[in-house]
């Protein structure tokens, strides 16, 4: 199996731009989440999706912020207009229905200046 | 709220050696899953072991092995013979049961391995 696929795995953009990050999640997997990585915060959850829908969307920062899942291979999250405080390494994971363990893709390493 | 945390911000340990990781969490509930995942620096998360809060029996997987204190809410990690490539981040992770599906985090432990 690929595994989970992010993309791109490095974006640097201009304050105000529109960032929209990718994520195709393991073939099967029913669940798939959105995770923020930095120093002062470590790993937040943002949102997570069951079978396309939104399931908890209450640690997503901001309006600026919106993610979708259009169907189960494949989903974006997008912040507009990004701000320098988005600076952060993003992060897809998915599992399937059940005690099943996550399974991270490597992450987008956003960069606003 | 559940809560995950790890004391040590940073830990060393001698190549072949064993350290032990600390992690403690607060929830209310009975069933529940915890994790360690390692992040190296090309910031894979990877799973390294998990415990089912029903099994008394600690996991293992290889050199990995956790300490499940279950009344002291209490989930240590211990690599035996560490080896080179075990320096990372490592994080603690709760998920309660019952179908739930979000992890809470501990801010992670860095570990050096010293040649």
């Amino acid at each position: 199996d690929a595994g989970v696929i992010q993309s791109p795995r490095h974006e640097v953009t201009e304050m105000g731009q529109e960032v929209t990050l990718r994520c195709k999640p393991i073939s099967g997997h029913d669940y798939l989440f959105w995770y923020r990585q930095t120093m002062m915060r470590g790993l937040e959850l943002l949102i997570y999706f069951n079978n396309n829908v939104p399931i908890d969307d209450s640690g997503m920062p901001e309006d600026r912020f919106s993610a979708k899942m259009p169907n189960a291979s494949f989903s974006t999250l997008k912040i507009q207009p990004s701000e320098p405080r988005d600076s952060a390494v993003y992060f897809c994971a998915s599992t399937r229905q059940g005690p099943d363990t996550q399974y991270f893709g490597p992450g987008t390493r956003l960069t606003v200046l | 709220a559940q809560t995950v945390t790890q004391s040590q911000p940073e830990m060393s340990v001698q190549e072949a050696e064993t350290v032990t990781l600390s992690c403690t969490y607060d929830t209310s509930e009975s069933d529940y899953y915890l994790f360690w995942y390692k992040q190296p620096p090309s910031r894979q998360m990877i799973l390294v072991i998990r415990q089912e809060a029903y099994k008394q029996q600690n996991a293992t997987e290889n050199r990995f092995s956790v300490n499940f204190q279950k009344a002291a809410k209490s989930f240590s990690l211990k690599i035996s013979d560490s080896q080179l490539g075990d320096a990372a981040m490592y994080f603690c992770a709760y998920r309660r049961g019952r179908g739930a599906q979000k992890l809470v985090f501990g801010q992670g432990t860095r570990l050096t391995i010293n040649p």
